[in-house]
């Protein structure tokens, strides 16, 4: 069965920089693309970013740009997000979802149980 | 980018029909997604591609959609389908996507 199992809740600093891992396993790493998707507390889901699974090629939201980075390692079938310069709005559960085969309507047919950023001086 | 606009929250009774509505100019060109979440959770995709049902999913969840709005319809609502209703599709650009606000369904 498909699953993506996040790495651990994290507590940082202002002005630091966070990486998530997400391993996926149950299919065929490299035939779907990977989003993160936000939720801070007590509010609505945020998209963030995807990467292609096969080509390794990456878009993040025009919010993120400059301080989002998406990689992954297909050998370890393995998605990575890296949010640099974080501040308190920065709070929130980071999911990792894996995009369906419909290729059109890209939806988020799998979800991780979500990682807690908390940022905290 | 473009938004998708969803009413805050809506009633209804056990055993009603309920539908929640999502607005966007990304609609116009991007069937959307719906996904359920219960506190606690991680979404759950429940419809996809504007009217399709993932396996497991109760036939009482339906989608549709006419030009840059969609619905959600749950027909005779049970008491867990209590949750936040999130839309979502791709963005106008086709390469970011754009999630609704989310609504809270109370049965």
């Amino acid at each position: 069965q498909v699953q993506l199992v996040q790495s651990g809740p994290e507590v940082k600093k202002p002005g630091a920089s966070v990486t998530i891992s997400c391993k996926a396993s149950g299919y065929i790493f490299s035939h779907h693309a990977v989003h993160w998707v936000r939720q801070a507390p007590g509010q609505g889901l945020e998209w963030m970013g995807w990467i292609n699974g096969g080509s390794g090629n990456t878009k993040t939201s025009l919010r993120l740009q400059g301080r989002l980075t998406i990689t992954r390692d297909t050998s370890a079938a393995t998605a990575y997000m890296e949010l640099s310069g974080l501040t308190s709005d920065d709070t929130a559960l980071y999911y990792c979802v894996r995009e369906g085969s419909s290729g059109w309507h890209g939806e988020f047919d799998y979800w991780g149980l979500g990682t807690l950023v908390t940022v905290t001086s | 980018s473009s938004e998708l606009t969803q009413d805050p929250s809506v009633s209804v009774a056990l055993g009603q029909t309920v539908r929640i509505t999502c607005q966007g100019d990304s609609l116009r060109n991007y069937d959307p997604n719906w996904y359920q979440q219960k506190p606690g959770q991680a979404p759950l995709l429940v419809i996809y591609g504007k009217d399709h049902r993932p396996s497991g999913i109760p036939d009482r969840f339906s989608g549709s959609k006419s030009g840059n709005s969609a619905s959600l319809t749950i027909t005779g609502a049970q008491a867990e389908d209590e949750a936040d209703y999130f839309c979502n599709s791709r963005d106008t650009n086709g390469v970011h996507w754009v999630f609704g606000g989310g609504t809270k369904v109370t049965v």
